[in-house]
């Protein structure tokens, strides 16, 4: 069941540019969709959500870009920082779903000094 | 800040025993989730929590699971004869989504189940 892709399992940038993260999903009843980022041995860390009624939320450094056409949204961090090292996940739920979250794989952001 | 707690952090049992997974809830929070992340694969609904019953669960979510809010403020999940293929990271989540809002769930730091 691959409702949310998260198709790099890593991704690799320096410290002050910017981070991009990808999320693709099939499942056209999703409307509202979180960023959620995970240490090992820790649980998942919420970072920034979106419904789908937006095609832009921003945080400080995240900010969060849905494409409804395209079933994709990305997660930008701008600058990176080394402390934002971490598994990065994307999730998703639909509306009458109880609100159960859909996970995508997830990304290994890697940050260098 | 208010957070999901979970105990133990750790869990060894072996297999056909009874274990169970505790939670504390975010104290405001209406709706409770447990999921699954066995080791190299994605995070997994099991089951979703709200009013005192079940609202929804996954095929994952057997005979040999069941949840339980004993009191005001824990969410247990009981595996009732353990196999190998449970061990796991089990995490709750909390949330305060109202009917028909979607709304932002708050996570446990997980308990590792190992099953020998």
């Amino acid at each position: 069941d691959q409702q949310v892709k998260q198709n790099s399992p890593s991704l690799s940038v320096q410290e002050g540019r910017i981070s991009i993260l990808n999320c693709d999903y099939t499942n056209s009843m999703f409307d509202y969709f979180l960023w959620y980022k995970k240490y090992p041995a820790e649980g998942p860390t919420f970072l920034i959500s979106i419904s789908s009624i937006k095609d832009k939320n921003e945080d400080g450094r995240f900010t969060v870009f849905l494409n409804k056409s395209a079933k994709h949204l990305s997660l930008h961090i701008v600058p990176s920082q080394p402390g934002d090292s971490a598994v990065y996940f994307c999730a998703a739920s639909a509306w009458g779903s109880n609100y159960k979250l859909t996970f995508g794989k997830g990304t290994l952001l890697t940050v260098n000094p | 800040e208010p957070e999901v707690t979970q105990t133990p952090s750790h869990q060894v049992t072996q297999m056909g025993q009874e274990v169970i997974l505790r939670c504390v809830p975010i104290s405001n929070h209406l709706y409770f989730y447990w999921y699954r992340q066995i080791l190299g694969q994605k995070v997994e609904f099991l089951v979703s929590f709200y009013n005192n019953e079940i609202s929804e669960k996954s095929e994952i979510f057997d005979d040999q699971f069941s949840v339980e809010r004993p009191d005001g403020s824990n969410f247990t999940l009981k595996i009732r004869s353990t196999k190998l293929e449970d061990s796991a990271m089990y995490f709750c989540a909390s949330s305060s989504a109202v009917a028909g809002v979607a709304d932002t769930q708050y996570f446990g730091p997980g308990t590792r189940l190992t099953v020998l």
